[in-house]
């Protein structure tokens, strides 16, 4: 079985503090994701890495970053938090080969930015 | 601007009877579909998926459904169990694309 695991399950930050969210797969996934999750929005795509060290923007990449060193590691950096980016954030990883991009998914980090 | 439309936000059934999930989209290139469930506290786990050269899918009680002259899918669960209560979301992409498009969730409440 796929794995994706998250660093934390539950987060308070403070604004203006830098916060990192850490996501890590086992099943050798060359693509992987970070997802927002928003009451009445659904999923939003924050950025997703295609292979090592490559990275693009999502459809809400503002006041993010991302770090992608390993295959089996990927990073979501808020460089300075703030309160409206207090949401449930999703890792997921992909194989490129799958058919229809299925996307297997970590068990999400709750951030609270006061 | 949300290109994968859930309409209803929330679905409450009857334990036995049939819950019908609806989703919209407006992207003709979408060509591949899928339905995940989610649990409070976890993350979405895929359910069943469709591709746009079938008009339907099934995998034990839950069947989905294509249509794509109207632009629309459709998740049927037959029947309805305690378990299923959850929230669904139907996502949709493009072959060759690496990205899944998200609707906003139906949270199913199944009432013993």
């Amino acid at each position: 079985d796929v794995k994706v695991t998250q660093s934390s399950r539950y987060l308070v930050k403070r604004t203006g503090e830098k916060v990192f969210l850490e996501c890590v797969q086992d099943m050798d996934h060359e693509n992987m994701f970070w997802y927002r999750q928003d009451p009445g929005l659904g999923l939003r795509l924050i950025y997703f890495s295609y292979d090592v060290k490559m990275k693009e923007k999502g459809d809400i990449p503002e006041g993010y970053s991302v770090s992608r060193e390993k295959k089996e590691r990927f990073s979501l950096i808020l460089e300075s938090a703030s309160t409206n980016q207090t949401s449930m954030y999703l890792c997921a990883s992909s194989l490129t080969s799958r058919m229809g991009n299925e996307q297997f998914f970590g068990p999400g980090t709750r951030l609270t930015v006061l | 601007d949300q290109q994968v439309k859930q309409n209803s936000p929330s679905l409450s059934v009857q334990e036995g009877r049939i819950s019908i999930l609806n989703c919209d989209y407006t992207n003709s290139m979408f060509d591949y579909f899928l339905w995940y469930k989610k649990y409070p506290a976890e993350g979405p786990t895929f359910l069943i998926s469709i591709s746009s050269i079938k008009d339907k899918n099934e995998d034990g009680r839950f069947t989905v459904f294509l249509n794509k002259s109207a632009k629309h899918l459709s998740l049927h669960i037959v029947p309805s169990q305690p378990g299923d209560s959850a929230v669904y979301f139907c996502a949709a992409s493009v072959n060759g694309d690496y990205k899944l498009s998200f609707g906003a969730g139906t949270t199913v409440t199944v009432r013993a």
